[in-house]
Parts: C-alpha cells; structure tokens; sequence
C-alpha cells in the first residue's frame, strides 16, 4: 500500500511561498493524493486533491511528478494563520487512507 | 450551514462512567466518520457510516459503540473505558457515500480525559 513520507517540520517566512514535499513511491495508477492541514485545536481540513495533473484551487497548488512517485503542495503566499501540520494522504484502490506522520509548518513573521 | 458541530467540547469521565459524543451536520452528507487523535499524533479512523449504515470498524474495542440515528446525527457511545482512550476524538463528514478521505469536512472534535 502506498505510505506516505513527509520532513518532520519546516519554517517559512510570512509572504513567501511554502512548499511542502511528499513521498509516495508506491502510489499505484489510480490512488489519488490529498492534502490536508491541521490547525491546532482543530479538526483537519481538506485542501487540494489531484492524480496526475497539477491542480490548483484558491488555498494552494499541487504540483504532482509525471512519475507520481512525489507531490508537492505550494502555497504562495504563507501567512501567520497558514501554521499547521499539513498531511499528504493517498487513498488506495477500495478507499482505504492513513494519515502520514505530515509536516509540521511553522510561518515566520 | 457548512459545519460539522461536535459536543461536548470537553468531556472528564471515570472508567465506570457511561458517556456519549454528539455529532451533527446539516450539509446533507452521506457519510460520517469518526476519528482517535492522540496527542502529537495523526488522526486514526475509528468507523465508517455510509448511508446511515456501519461500513467500516478499525477493530475498536467494543467499549466505543457508534450509532448513526439518521442522516444528520452520528453518536459515539463510550463505556468501561480506559485511561488510555484519552484523547481527542473527531467526528467527520463527506458529500458521498462512497467512504474515504476525499473531501472530508471535520468538526472541532470533543477532548475526552478518562481518569
């Protein structure tokens, strides 16, 4: 099943792009990839989702290899309320999911 | 109404004590989900409504008795438990009844201390 691997944490400066990698090199053809964020002392929300093409929506882009063995969510222009921890899920062929460990972001004023 | 609503925020039990989680959304979602969120650590799907009906249990203890009384209203039933089942426990919902992560909306969740 495709697991996927995240940094532990970065920093980012307010008004810069953020960008967050994700491994997933056993992602089968079909397996979509979200993304989504955790403020503290709330509930997950979804971002982005795609498969094979880039997507981009009014919160961040994703930006998925032609391999799809690794994506990247990009938001680009970070500010303060963006801190989180941000985690990249695939869902696999039946609908399973697991949340990864995910990348804690730390936006910098 | 594009909120999933969770009570009680905080809950305090002993391992006697029978209690239960609320969970509701008025978004016309067909799927409800909930969730264990032990600290520093990422969400673990505990059961899976679709269409009113138990889809999926991640092997949890029978402690925890979910209940899905209608299409807007998912209850999770707490008894005997353990203080090792203190954590953050979070409801969601999604748009399809087709289960999984996709486009999940998540409640504030319901910080349960088990002393």
């Amino acid at each position: 099943d495709a697991k996927t691997t995240q940094p532990t944490s970065m920093d980012c400066a307010e008004g810069r792009a953020a960008n967050l990698p994700c491994n997933h090199s056993t992602i089968s053809g079909n397996e979509y990839v979200y993304w989504y964020r955790q403020i503290h002392s709330q509930g997950p929300q979804y971002i982005i989702h795609g498969l094979k093409n880039n997507e981009t929506n009014e919160m961040a882009s994703l930006i998925i290899t032609e391999d799809r063995k690794s994506s990247t969510l990009i938001l680009p222009h970070a500010t303060l309320r963006d801190t989180a921890v941000y985690y990249c899920i695939v869902e696999l062929t039946g609908n399973q999911f697991y949340f990864g460990t995910g990348t804690s972001l730390t936006v910098i004023p | 109404d594009t909120e999933v609503t969770q009570t009680p925020k905080h809950l305090v039990m002993g391992m006697t004590n029978k209690k239960s989680l609320k969970c509701e959304q008025h978004m016309g979602h067909r799927a409800m989900y909930w969730y264990k969120q032990k600290a520093k650590k990422p969400p673990e799907l505990m059961f899976v409504y679709s269409y009113e009906k138990l889809s999926i249990n991640e092997s949890v203890p029978s402690r925890f008795s979910p209940e899905c009384p209608n299409s807007s209203l998912l209850n999770l039933h707490l008894h005997a438990l353990q203080p090792e089942d203190s954590a953050l426990y979070l409801c969601a919902s999604a748009p399809s009844g087709t289960w999984g992560i996709r486009e999940q909306f998540f409640g504030p969740g319901t910080r349960l201390t088990v002393l």
